[in-house]
């Protein structure tokens, strides 16, 4: 099976700008993750969802950042306006009961400047 | 503050011994635990998990054990191998089981010398 797709692979933006990552899980997975990885840290939840809708949402910079999953398919998360320390890997995570563990995406790889 | 802990940031071990990952965590309400492996520029691969009913868990080269009283778990792999060279990630659930919210140590980076 396909694994968890994830668009751009590496960003590298202003602060202050805006910047929107992509994410594609795996086909029949209901539940979509994305995370937060910090160069030297353990990634952190940003935000659950179940189908389309947010199960788990309360790590989210909400003033900041966005997200959304229309369709209960592909996810987007966007960050306006970014901040120096917004700079790591975004991580999207797809998951399926009966199934042990997350599938993680490659990640992208932000900069902010 | 940090509720799981990998103390160690890299670990070395020649081919063909036992390579010992620990973690430590502090919320006594973690009631399942997951190991992930990671390789430079790719995401965290799901490797073992262990439920806190019990104490072992073991897949091939890989072992997890889970001390509830000290909260403590350790994953043994035996023998190491070269392709084993990766940072391990420790990641423990409340009531989520492997479906919820993550909470992840800093990983240890293994290194398997031929």
């Amino acid at each position: 099976e396909a694994g968890v797709a994830q668009s751009p692979r590496y960003k590298i933006i202003e602060k202050r700008q805006s910047v929107a990552f992509w994410c594609n899980p795996i086909s029949g997975h209901a539940t979509l993750y994305w995370y937060q990885q910090i160069l030297g840290q353990g990634p952190k939840l940003l935000i659950q969802f179940q189908n389309n809708g947010v199960v788990d949402d309360s790590q989210l910079p909400k003033d900041r950042f966005s997200a959304e999953r229309l369709k209960g398919v592909d996810s987007t998360l966007k960050i306006q306006p970014a901040k120096l320390e917004d700079s790591a890997v975004y991580l999207c995570a797809s998951s399926s009961p009966g199934i042990l563990g997350y599938t993680f995406g490659s990640g992208t790889r932000l900069t902010v400047v | 503050d940090q509720q799981v802990k990998q103390n160690s940031p890299s670990l070395s071990v020649q081919e063909g011994r036992i390579s010992i990952l620990n973690c430590d965590y502090t919320n006594s309400m973690f009631d399942y635990f997951l190991w992930y492996k990671k390789y430079p520029a790719e995401g965290p691969t799901f490797l073992i998990s262990i439920s806190s009913i019990k104490d072992k868990n073991e897949d091939g080269r890989f072992t997890v054990f889970l001390n509830k009283s000290a909260k403590h778990l350790s994953l043994h792999i035996v023998p190491s191998q070269p392709g084993d060279s990766a940072v391990y990630f420790c990641a423990a659930s409340e009531g989520g089981g492997s479906q919820g919210n993550l909470i992840f140590g800093k990983g240890t980076k293994l290194s398997v010398k031929p």
